[in-house]
């Protein structure tokens, strides 16, 4: 079955730099786009960003474009959010999402991401 | 990008059925046929019910159906039970991007 880690979550200060990692396993890992979804505390869902499944073709959200880069390593079979210029808005669980076509197939259980001082 | 509108909060009776609505504009809802709709318990990962307007999942129940008018989608929940108390999400493709709704709390009453 499909299992999707993420790690690398944590307190962070306001312009700071953090990296999120997803380990995926269950299925061919390079068939598939990928994406990160964040849901700030007690808010509703917010698209980050996607990645095409050979990792050339990258697409952000107006609110994290130029701050946050997404790649991913096919041979271990892992996602990447590099996340630059850290804001208090930008607090919110990350989930590693596998895609399907045009949806957001199968969810990670989420780290959580404080920007604070 | 901005955020679909959903009405905050949605109830129903076991057994009733509930409809849960999704406006957007012709850049996303009404421009595409890939709206998807997502349950989320109470700190729970959100799960795919619904998703090119009104296809299933396998596993998903019947009992879950969407579907689209114009800049409009809709979730109905029917047959309602317990354990469909729940958030949920509506979201769209927009050319390139993705768009989520603003969330309904459905209450089983």
């Amino acid at each position: 079955q499909v299992q999707l880690v993420e790690s690398g979550g944590g307190l962070v200060k306001p312009g700071g730099c953090l990296r999120l990692s997803c380990a995926a396993s269950g299925f061919t890992f390079s068939d598939h786009y990928m994406a990160w979804v964040r849901q700030a505390p007690g808010k509703g869902l917010e698209w980050v960003s996607r990645l095409s499944n050979s990792g050339s073709s990258t697409y952000f959200a107006d609110s994290v474009k130029g701050r946050f880069t997404i790649s991913r390593d096919n041979a271990k079979n892992s996602l990447y959010l590099q996340m630059n210029s850290l804001r208090p808005d930008d607090t919110a669980v990350y989930y590693c999402v596998k895609m399907g076509d045009y949806r957001f197939e199968s969810w990670g259980q989420g780290t959580l991401v404080t920007v604070s001082s | 990008q901005s955020a679909l509108t959903q009405p905050p909060s949605a109830s129903g009776s076991p057994g009733q059925s509930v409809t849960i609505s999704c406006t957007g504009t012709s850049s996303d809802v009404g421009g595409y046929n890939y709206v998807s709709w997502y349950q989320q318990h109470p700190g729970k990962a959100p799960k795919l019910m619904i998703y090119e307007v009104s296809k299933r999942p396998s596993g998903v129940p019947d009992r879950f159906s969407g579907s689209k008018s114009g800049n409009t989608a809709s979730l109905t929940v029917s047959g309602l039970q317990a354990e469909d108390e729940a958030d949920y999400y509506c979201s769209s493709y927009a050319d390139s991007t993705y768009v989520f709704g603003t969330g309904t709390k459905v209450t089983v009453l």
